[in-house]
């Protein structure tokens, strides 16, 4: 089974612009969470989608955003960058359900935000 | 507010010895605690606990559940320095599919 992709890798804008990041989960899986990681402060949970509904939100402003499509790939969305939002964003695929449901993390994309 | 704190932040250690990481949480509605290793790229999956007093063993590393008292610790013997990662530790919560990370542990093995 091939894993979790995503594109870009690596991504430079500028402040004020938007990016829209990508991501594939492992066949099957219907559950895509995203996550932003800093040095500093850890993963930081930014949401998560099921079967093309957000089924969950972390505590991030609402210049994220993203949704989910038929085939389980998932786009998020960062409107008007700002300089902290530099970071890795992962994402990571799941069933989304059952007892043994842990996640598959893809291998990032690398934003900087000048 | 729900929280999952590691401990140490960072760790050294010489090859041969033995570590050990810990992952205290207070969260509502936990279903089970996973421990991830993160070197230069994503996280990979080591395990998922969700019993208390069950270990779980992977060569070298094994990790254990408290229930009642809150946390979870990973211990990896006779380190290498391949072990040399950034240990993360999520806990997953009882309804959805939401994982909660903590900050996680660096650990530098050196030779």
């Amino acid at each position: 089974k091939a894993g979790v992709t995503q594109t870009p890798r690596y991504l430079i804008k500028t402040r004020g612009q938007q990016v829209t990041l990508s991501c594939s989960p492992i066949s099957g899986h219907r559950s895509v969470s995203w996550y932003q990681q800093t040095p500093g402060q850890g993963l930081q949970f930014l949401f998560e989608y099921f079967s093309e509904t957000q089924r969950n939100k972390g505590n991030f402003p609402g210049r994220f955003s993203g949704r989910q499509f038929s085939n389980s790939r998932s786009e998020m969305n960062v409107s008007t960058l700002e300089l902290g939002d530099s970071a890795l964003y992962l994402c990571a695929s799941s069933t989304g359900q059952g007892e043994k449901n842990e996640q598959f993390f893809g291998p990032g994309t690398r934003l900087t935000v000048l | 507010e729900d929280k999952v704190v590691q401990s140490p932040l960072s760790l050294v250690v010489h090859e041969g010895d033995t570590v050990t990481l810990n992952c205290s949480y207070e969260v509502t509605n936990f279903r089970s605690l996973l421990w991830y290793k993160q070197e230069k790229k994503a996280p990979t999956f080591l395990f998922m606990l969700t019993s208390s007093g069950i270990e779980k063993k992977s060569g070298r590393l094994s990790s254990i559940l408290d229930k009642k008292e809150l946390f979870s610790i990973l211990n990896i013997t006779a380190t290498q320095t391949g072990d040399s990662a950034i240990y993360l530790c999520a806990v997953v919560y009882l309804s959805g599919n939401q994982f909660y990370f903590g900050t996680g542990t660096s650990l530098t093995v050196i030779p």
